[in-house]
């Protein structure tokens, strides 16, 4: 089955850029997801890239989808205290599941 | 004007006992999902449902229950519970099963087991 990974930890200064990381396994993934999760809330959904898609860009978010490699990235540009958060990626598979990463918390020092 | 919506927020029960977690959404989906999340924040689905019909139902206990009475309602129903079943437990809720499956998530139940 599919299998999603990511790092699990990920410390930036305020102002400058994040990049998150994420391999999956199941190629025929046809949509890749980016979700951000506050301490003690649920999921948001931040952006997601169609699987024919190298890269979307969405304010101070890109992401980066390298099919060969499965590989795909978030970057957040400018990044701020407020986004600290715990960032999951998810990829889809047969039947409308979602498989998610084991999440990367993302730590932004002042 | 929540989108999705669960209760309670925290759950503190005793092993053995059995609970149910409730699970709206008001934005008029067809399927509707439990997700267990635990300690070390991995999330794993359960269950979905796409118009009160069970679709994906993963290697859950049998002391798990969903019940959906409608397609704006699913809810979760433990019997037994055990000390394992501590976790957070998310409801979410997508347009349909179609392959660009944005979900949307509820707050979470926090379930601890003593």
């Amino acid at each position: 089955g599919e299998d999603v990974e990511q790092s699990l930890f990920l410390s930036v200064r305020e102002g400058d850029s994040s990049v998150i990381n994420c391999t999956y396994t199941d190629s025929s993934s046809t949509y890749l997801y980016w979700y951000k999760q506050e301490p003690g809330a649920g999921l948001q959904l931040l952006t997601y890239i169609f699987s024919n898609m190298d890269m979307k860009q969405d304010q101070r978010l890109t992401v980066l989808l390298n099919k060969k490699d499965k590989h795909l990235s978030l970057r957040i540009a400018d990044t701020q205290t407020g986004d600290s958060a715990i960032y999951f990626c998810a990829a889809d598979n047969q039947g409308g599941k979602l498989i998610f990463g084991q999440g990367t918390e993302l730590s932004v020092k002042p | 004007d929540t989108a999705v919506s669960q209760t309670p927020k925290y759950l503190v029960t005793q092993m053995g006992n059995d609970k149910s977690i409730k699970c709206e959404q008001n934005l008029g989906h067809d399927t509707m999902y439990w997700y267990k999340q635990d300690s070390k924040k991995f999330l794993k689905i359960m269950f979905s449902y796409n118009n009160k019909e069970l679709i994906i139902n993963e290697t859950v206990p049998n002391r798990f229950s969903p019940k959906s009475p409608d397609k704006a309602h699913l809810n979760l129903h433990i019997n037994s519970l055990e000390l394992g079943d501590s976790a957070v437990y998310f409801c979410a809720s997508s347009q349909d099963v179609s392959r660009r499956n944005e979900q949307f998530f509820g707050p979470g139940t926090r379930l601890t087991v003593l």
